[in-house]
């Protein structure tokens, strides 16, 4: 089974900061990686797909990156209503699918 | 607009059943595969199951293997999961969600606490 290992798992950042969250595979997922963000009471919301696309309707300050076992996640500009918890998933390994830990993102 | 509705949560006892059931609208149910993903009450994400559009692949967590079986009727816009033997580490938010990637959406949860 494939493990993703997501860090931190908790991050306080002062509005206006650039915010990196990383996730990395046990084994090579190519760009088989989504993130979302949850809010609190809310189902997940997807951001990110195909490792580095933005899905539709998404402010372009969210970005991804990375391939084979290595991501990334970045808030360019971190505005308030960002506050949430950020998860990375990988796709690759069917029929098998699994969540990162989470990151917790706190206004400082 | 696309729906997805989860119903079929509630009490029930360790090592009885239940069987949720997602109603799905608004989108071409059998263009899409199928998901459960859970979230136990201050926990992460946990993707339980998932079956392809026409029910030819189907996966599961190890968590859920043997106990969980996932099924769909495309003929009624409907997602199943039926949960055997439950534990107690099954208590959580069971959310359906059409597809994975791109254009994925997500019902807002049903709740099965399993507890004596």
């Amino acid at each position: 089974d494939i493990q993703m290992t997501q860090s931190p798992s908790s991050l306080s950042a002062s509005v206006g900061d650039r915010v990196t969250i990383t996730c990395q595979a046990s084994q090579d997922i190519s760009n088989y990686l989504n993130w979302y963000q949850q809010k609190p009471g809310k189902a997940p919301k997807l951001l990110i797909y195909d490792a580095s696309n933005l899905e539709t309707g998404v402010p372009s300050r969210f970005s991804g990156s990375g391939s084979g076992t290595d991501f990334t996640f970045t808030i360019s500009s971190l505005q308030p209503e960002d506050i949430a918890t950020y998860y990375c998933q990988q796709y690759d390994n069917l029929p098998q699918y699994t969540f990162g830990q989470g990151t917790k993102l706190e206004i400082k | 607009e696309v729906q997805l509705v989860e119903s079929g949560g509630g009490l029930v006892q360790p090592g009885r059943s239940l069987r949720l059931s997602c109603a799905a609208s608004g989108f071409t149910f059998d263009d899409y595969a199928m998901h459960w993903v859970r979230q136990a009450p201050g926990k992460g994400l946990e993707w339980v199951s998932g079956i392809s559009w026409n029910s030819g692949s189907i996966g599961y967590a190890d968590s859920v293997k043997g106990r969980f079986t996932i099924s769909r009727d495309n003929a009624k816009n409907s997602l199943y999961l039926q949960m055997n033997s439950l534990r107690a580490e099954d208590t959580a938010l069971y959310y359906c969600a059409k597809d994975i990637g791109s254009g994925t959406f997500w019902g807002q949860g049903t709740l099965v606490t399993v507890s004596s």
